[in-house]
């Protein structure tokens, strides 16, 4: 299975802040990651396919980019509906897997 | 609009099994596979396994395999996700979400819709 590790676990940032999360996986992948946004209580929310691909009607604020084993999401001004819990995701093989989670916080 | 709507949240005792159901409507039920990911409180997100609605066809993580089977009712546009054997390390939200894809350089595959989970606690 391709493990994913995302860092870091948890940051605190302000609104307006630029944040940039890391996922790593465990072999080469191509650029077959999507990227979520889970908020407390609710199912995660798609925000971007093929590591830089934004998902319709997702703020131009979230980018993502990377190939092979190194991928970034970055959120280039945060606002205070981006507070919640970020996951990248491989489908390069099954099973697909996620990372463990990054969980943006307020400052 | 296009939604996963999941069953109510239930509680088993260890030992039992669970079925759990995701009603899709809005899109074509058989055009998309749906996946079921499962979180347990506090933690991440868990793939359990993937099935396709017009075949029947489905995979399962190798976590699940032998406790866990997939199917769908394409007269009523529901997936099924039953997993047996539970065990106190199942309670979790299980969600089911649909299979979207893109075509550049190659095929992608996301999550794109989500239903809002389904509570299952087990306990004796």
């Amino acid at each position: 299975d391709i493990q994913m590790t995302q860092s870091p676990s948890s940051l605190s940032a302000s609104v307006g802040d630029r944040v940039t999360i890391t996922c790593r996986a465990s072999q080469s992948m191509r650029n077959h990651l999507n990227w979520y946004q889970q908020k407390p209580g609710k199912a995660p929310k798609f925000l971007i396919y093929a590591a830089s691909s934004l998902q319709s009607g997702v703020p131009s604020r979230f980018s993502g980019s990377g190939s092979g084993t190194d991928f970034t999401l970055t959120i280039s001004s945060l606002q205070p509906e981006d507070f919640a819990t970020y996951y990248c995701q491989q489908y390069y093989s099954t099973p697909w897997t996620f990372g463990q989670g990054t969980k943006v916080e307020i400052k | 609009q296009v939604q996963l709507v999941q069953s109510g949240a239930d509680v088993k005792k260890p030992g039992a099994s669970v079925k759990i159901s995701c009603k899709a409507s809005g899109y074509t039920f058989t055009s998309y596979d749906i996946i079921w990911v499962r979180q347990a409180t506090g933690q991440g997100l868990e793939w359990m396994g993937w099935m396709n609605p017009n075949s029947g066809d489905a995979g399962y993580a190798q976590n699940f395999q032998g406790r866990v089977t997939m199917t769908r009712n394409t007269s009523i546009s529901t997936a099924y996700m039953e997993l047996s054997s539970l065990r106190s390390e199942d309670t979790a939200v299980y969600f089911c979400a649909r299979v979207g894809s893109s075509y550049y350089e190659g095929y992608h595959y996301y999550m794109d819709v989500w239903g809002k989970g389904t509570t299952v606690t087990v306990s004796s």
